[in-house]
């Protein structure tokens, strides 16, 4: 069946640098969705890209559609604290019946 | 607007009993969908509900099933609870039909199988 890998698994940075996490699948997607989870919480939506080769941007985090329409990417630019969590991507199949989560990166910031 | 809830937020339950968990979508959102998430597996999707009808199915058994009232609300039930079948069960709703739309999740039921 589909899967959608996420790497890394975990990432620790400093606060100030750089992060990015990485979401490839084995099928083509229709669309992809970004999800954040805070520790103890619930996903929360962050954004979808549809376009092949989309990029878009939210303040310090930017997301990128692979050309293929099988991967994505989330870079987030100078890490905060308040951008711990794990961070998911979905991509969506089979005619927009079929959602698939991914592996999820958890990210830790240290001061 | 009020966001999405779900009751209870924590359940113990033995193996072998039933449960059912409900899940009340945000106003005027008629789409809902239901996750389990599991440290081993992740975050898998159960089913989705939109206008009362089951539209997208999972690879769950059987024993997972799920109604959706005319108020939008909805149901999960498993029956014949097995340990594996511990997880944070969490549902979302969205404006349209369909897996392609922004997903608000509920803050989950934990659901603990003895």
């Amino acid at each position: 069946g589909q899967q959608v890998m996420q790497i890394p698994q975990y990432q620790h940075v400093q606060e100030g640098e750089d992060f990015t996490t990485y979401c490839n699948s084995s099928t083509t997607l229709s669309n992809i969705q970004w999800y954040k989870q805070r520790p103890g919480g619930h996903p929360v939506f962050l954004i979808q890209l549809v376009k092949s080769g989309e990029v878009k941007k939210q303040k310090r985090l930017t997301f990128q559609f692979g050309e293929a329409k099988k991967n994505s990417s989330l870079h987030i630019t100078a890490t905060q604290t308040t951008d711990v969590g794990t961070y998911f991507c979905a991509g969506l199949t089979g005619g927009g019946n079929k959602l698939t989560f991914g592996t999820g990166t958890q990210l830790k910031v240290e001061l | 607007k009020a966001g999405v809830t779900q009751t209870p937020r924590y359940l113990i339950k033995t193996r072998g009993q039933q449960v059912t968990l409900s899940c009340s979508p945000i106003s005027g959102h008629r789409s809902v969908s239901w996750y389990q998430q599991t440290p081993g597996q992740g975050l898998q999707f159960l089913f989705e509900y939109f206008s009362e009808t089951q539209r997208n199915k999972g690879n769950f058994p059987g024993r997972f099933s799920g109604r959706q009232f005319s108020n939008s609300r909805s149901e999960m039930n498993v029956s014949t609870l097995e340990l594996g079948d511990s997880a944070l069960y969490l549902c979302a709703s969205s404006l349209g039909s369909g897996l392609g739309y922004e997903q608000y999740f509920g803050p989950g039921t934990r659901l603990t199988v003895t």
